[in-house]
């Protein structure tokens, strides 16, 4: 079966340091991976995703994301956090020849001022 | 990418009744979803909305209680019948461009509250 794991409900960070949000999956065969965005009463917003190649993807508002096979991970990263950041983060997966995606159950980021 | 509309962006409805929900893409676009978003969890797939044909509805969702209709390439409603509390959630519509694996974009949702 798939899954999509996001181990953390909530993650808090002080603005300006570093943030990471974590996903690991359990999917059949080589999947697309994806991060989504969702700011407070709005629609979710795709922020990255990473297909094949380099295991270091860039996306919208300079996160990154890097995705690890060994591991089965694609963690979300940005260097330094802005309080704007502060959202919900949905990690999906797309298995090998499906056309829907499977998301975790989201991270809320809160950046601190 | 592609603009997506939804209506209405929110409703409250008597347990009992249906609701239609539209979703209305600014492309014609190949793949057309519809998910759902129950209070403080992720994305569920519903099903996925087939031009000209019977929606494709994933396990536990079923044609008579969310039917679907796609009637051409930018267009799609699902509706929910006999509703009931347990259905109150976000509904959303989302699309995937052809050509290549594309990102998928997203409805701004509809929040549906069934008393």
């Amino acid at each position: 079966a798939q899954s999509v794991a996001q181990p953390e409900d909530q993650v808090n960070v002080a603005e300006g340091n570093p943030l990471t949000v974590k996903c690991t999956y359990s999917v059949s065969g080589n999947p697309y991976l994806f991060w989504y965005v969702q700011y407070p009463n709005r629609g979710l917003q795709f922020l990255l995703k990473y297909i094949t190649g380099d295991n270091l993807v860039k996306g919208s508002y300079g996160f990154e994301a890097e995705f690890n096979k060994s591991q089965t991970s694609f963690h979300l990263k940005k260097p330094s956090a802005l309080v704007s950041d502060s959202a919900l983060y949905f990690c999906a997966v797309r298995p090998t020849g499906a056309n829907n995606l499977f998301f975790g159950t989201g991270t809320r980021l809160t950046v601190i001022p | 990418s592609a603009v997506i509309s939804q209506k209405p962006s929110r409703d409250i409805c008597q347990r009992g009744t249906s609701l239609t929900i539209q979703c209305q893409v600014d492309s014609q676009v190949t793949m057309m979803f519809w998910y759902r978003q129950q209070p403080g969890q992720s994305l569920t797939l519903i099903a996925t909305a087939n031009q000209g044909s019977e929606a494709t509805y994933e396990s536990g969702f079923v044609i008579d209680k969310f039917p679907i209709s796609r009637p051409n390439l930018t267009f799609s409603t699902l509706t929910v019948s006999n509703m009931s509390p347990e259905d109150s959630s976000i509904y959303l519509c989302s699309v995937e461009t052809s050509g290549g694996v594309n990102e998928q974009f997203f409805g701004p949702g509809t929040r549906l509250t069934v008393l």
